[in-house]
């Protein structure tokens, strides 16, 4: 069974850009969840979404975004970058909502210049 | 508001010594706790879980809700388990995993 996948793997952007990024779920699971590392703050839950809706949210402000689509493929949008949204970003897919075991992509890595 | 600590950054020991990862949290409710493993280039995965009281790879982890810890140990550390751990907690309903810093864990020869 393929893992969860995630595109593009590295991205460069300039402040005040916005950036798209990918995540596709572990076939027949339904719930996916994106979280932001960096050195200095470590893992952070950024959302989760789950049958197209946002089940939860993270303390991050309104310039992350993300949705899900109906195969439960999900994305999720930075705007207006800043210097701060450096980051490897991961995305981790799950079967239900209410499923205990998440199983993480291999991340994008995004550099803001 | 609910918190991971892990306060170690590295942790060095011997091969076929004994290993202990400290992780405290704090949670008003009744949280469930993780232990996550980044290997070098590989994903991270899920290690196990308090619920399951099981041993995976050697490693236990027991829940002590009076410290509000979920310490992980092996009695023999083997080269295998150098990696990056992580300590995570949820609420029963509300799966949103809050992590620790983290613990890197490196096993001398």
């Amino acid at each position: 069974k393929a893992g969860v996948t995630q595109t593009p793997r590295y991205l460069i952007k300039t402040r005040g850009q916005q950036v798209t990024l990918s995540c596709s779920p572990i076939s027949g699971h339904r719930s996916v969840s994106w979280y932001q590392q960096t050195p200095g703050q470590g893992l952070q839950f950024l959302f989760e979404y789950f049958s197209e809706t946002q089940r939860n949210k993270g303390n991050f402000p309104g310039r992350f975004s993300g949705r899900q689509f109906s195969n439960s493929r999900s994305e999720m949008n930075v705007s207006t970058l800043e210097l701060g949204d450096s980051a490897l970003y991961l995305c981790a897919s799950k079967k239900t909502a209410d499923h205990y075991e998440q199983y993480f992509g291999p991340g994008t890595r995004l550099t803001v210049t | 508001a609910q918190r991971v600590t892990q306060p170690e950054k590295l942790l060095s020991v011997f091969k076929g010594a004994p290993v202990e990862l400290k992780c405290n949290y704090s949670y008003s409710g009744s949280p469930e706790l993780f232990w996550y493993v980044q290997y070098s280039r590989q994903r991270l995965q899920l290690l196990l879980r308090h619920i399951s009281r099981e041993s995976i790879k050697g490693f236990t982890a027991d829940l002590n809700k009076g410290e509000t810890s979920f310490h992980l140990k092996k009695p023999f550390a083997q080269e295998e388990d150098s990696a990056m751990y992580y300590c995570a907690l949820s609420n029963f309903g509300n799966e949103k995993l809050t992590f620790g810093t983290g613990t890197r864990l490196t096993i001398i020869p």
